[in-house]
């Protein structure tokens, strides 16, 4: 059971705009940072977005992510099929004093 | 750029220990802004965070609460790395491993990964 709550899976057909969500508390979305993270298959997980909404260079302006109290989203424009990966959320959760992650989100690109 | 390579045994007896070791390169284990990690991810447990060490003058650890007792992140700036042990283990413990590197207050960059298998 992770400490960040995600959807299983999200869906959408090439050219389309999908979000999905990451929710938390006050110990850890709530008082401090989101990031997101795209796992492709077999390989680690790569960063995505920092920081509630940057995006580290390289990473395309179809990714954007908020945040808003204890929960965030992040959000793809234009889908891509090269875009089908899994999605984690992250953030440092002060009662626990580590990193927290969600559970993934599962993107299939129809 | 910052690279993280990984290395160490793929399978690991239960109740023995694994070590695994991570070779930084393009920062140094001994930045006064990084903190390494050691994370873990299996089907069962997702993505889970175990531990780091990172240096603010002096040494300092933090570890899981679901691994305080059998876990250690030793930095070794002779060779520019740090490492992780993790005693005791059973085959709960198979997961895949990654070294990874925090910076600014996030994760910023992750090794590959190393397959670990906990069976006899």
């Amino acid at each position: 059971q992770s400490v960040l709550t995600q959807p299983p899976s999200a869906s959408g057909t090439p050219g389309q705009r999908v979000t999905m969500s990451c929710s938390g508390s006050s110990s850890n979305i709530g008082g401090d940072y989101v990031h997101w993270y795209q796992q492709l298959p077999g390989t680690a997980p790569k960063l995505l977005i920092y920081k509630n909404n940057q995006r580290p260079s390289g990473v395309p302006d179809r990714f954007s992510g908020s945040k808003s109290g204890t929960s965030a989203s992040l959000a793809i424009s234009g889908l891509r099929s090269e875009d089908e990966a899994d999605y984690y959320c992250a953030s440092w959760d002060g009662s626990l004093s580590g990193w927290v992650f969600g559970g993934g989100t599962k993107l299939t690109v129809l | 750029q910052v690279q993280l390579q990984q290395s160490g045994p793929g399978l690991v007896k239960p109740s023995q220990t694994l070590s695994l070791t991570c070779v930084i390169s393009g920062d140094s284990v001994s930045s006064n802004s990084a903190a390494w990690n050691w994370i873990r991810q299996s089907p069962s447990r997702g993505l889970e965070w175990l531990g780091r060490t990172y240096y603010r003058s002096k040494w300092y650890n933090g570890y899981a609460v679901s691994v305080k007792s059998r876990i250690t992140i030793n930095p070794d700036t002779s060779k520019n790395q740090f490492s992780l042990q993790l005693n005791s283990v059973t085959p709960e413990d198979t997961a895949v491993y990654y070294c990874a590197r925090g910076w600014d207050g996030y994760i910023a960059n992750w090794g590959q990964g190393t397959l670990v298998t906990v069976s006899s």
